[in-house]
């Protein structure tokens, strides 16, 4: 297993324009959350699927942001009509239900609206 | 809810010299865990360290060790030996497992480790 993918690696875009981003997460890990790091800061929760059910969104993830989890493999989080104040760092993680500390991070996607 | 302080921006060490950084956490959980990570520029999150808050024994992993002071409610990472590839952002977090949102991790705002050669 090649770990947590995320693609694209950095994004540049207009704003106002809609983005996604994928996450491959490990093929056996059936959590999976989505992270947003802006600069300075820590990564902080935005949402989080166990399997394919979307069960917990942060306030944070406004209603311009959406995340879907077909078949509980892949991930993707969209956001429409970017807004500059949304460039940031986006991580994807997994694990597996039961673990205590086995979160596996991608090497995130770096959003930069101009 | 969970909270980490991180008190310092940036620290410096001479390689091969020992090096800690502070951790501060506050938790209404009787029962969570403390994690630190390591983000070199290239953006990943590396586990390093987990200390559990019912462990009597403070964790180590090689060069890493975790002095927890569960009273004090502070989790410090300590690095032996200083190399320069550890220069990186380091982040603190922890996780509650007493409440519904037992998955969720919750990080400080990171230390910016530089190792002089």
């Amino acid at each position: 297993d090649t770990g947590v993918s995320q693609d694209p690696r950095h994004k540049i875009t207009k704003r106002g324009q809609n983005v996604t981003f994928r996450c491959d997460p490990i093929s056996e890990h059936n959590r999976l959350y989505w992270y947003r790091q802006t600069l300075g800061q820590g990564p902080e929760f935005l949402t989080y699927f166990q399997n394919e059910a979307q069960l917990e969104k942060s306030r944070l993830l406004s209603d311009r942001f959406s995340a879907e989890r077909p078949k509980g493999s892949f991930s993707t989080l969209e956001i429409q009509r970017t807004e500059q104040g949304d460039s940031a760092m986006y991580l994807c993680a997994s694990s597996l239900e039961g673990t205590v500390y086995g979160y596996t991070f991608g090497s995130g996607t770096r959003l930069t609206v101009v | 809810a969970q909270k980490i302080t991180q008190t310092q921006p940036g620290m410096f060490v001479q390689e091969k010299e020992a090096v800690t950084l502070d951790c501060t956490y506050d938790t209404s959980d009787q029962s969570y865990g403390l994690f630190w990570y390591k983000q070199p520029s290239s953006g990943e999150m590396i586990f390093l360290i987990y200390q559990g808050s019912y462990d009597e024994q403070n964790a180590t992993e090689g060069r890493y060790s975790l002095n927890f002071q569960k009273a004090r409610k502070s989790a410090n990472l300590v690095i032996s030996a200083s190399q320069l590839g550890d220069s990186a952002m380091y982040f603190c977090a922890m996780r509650g497992f007493s409440g519904g949102s037992n998955y969720k991790l919750t990080f400080g705002k990171g230390t910016l480790l530089t190792v002089n050669p």
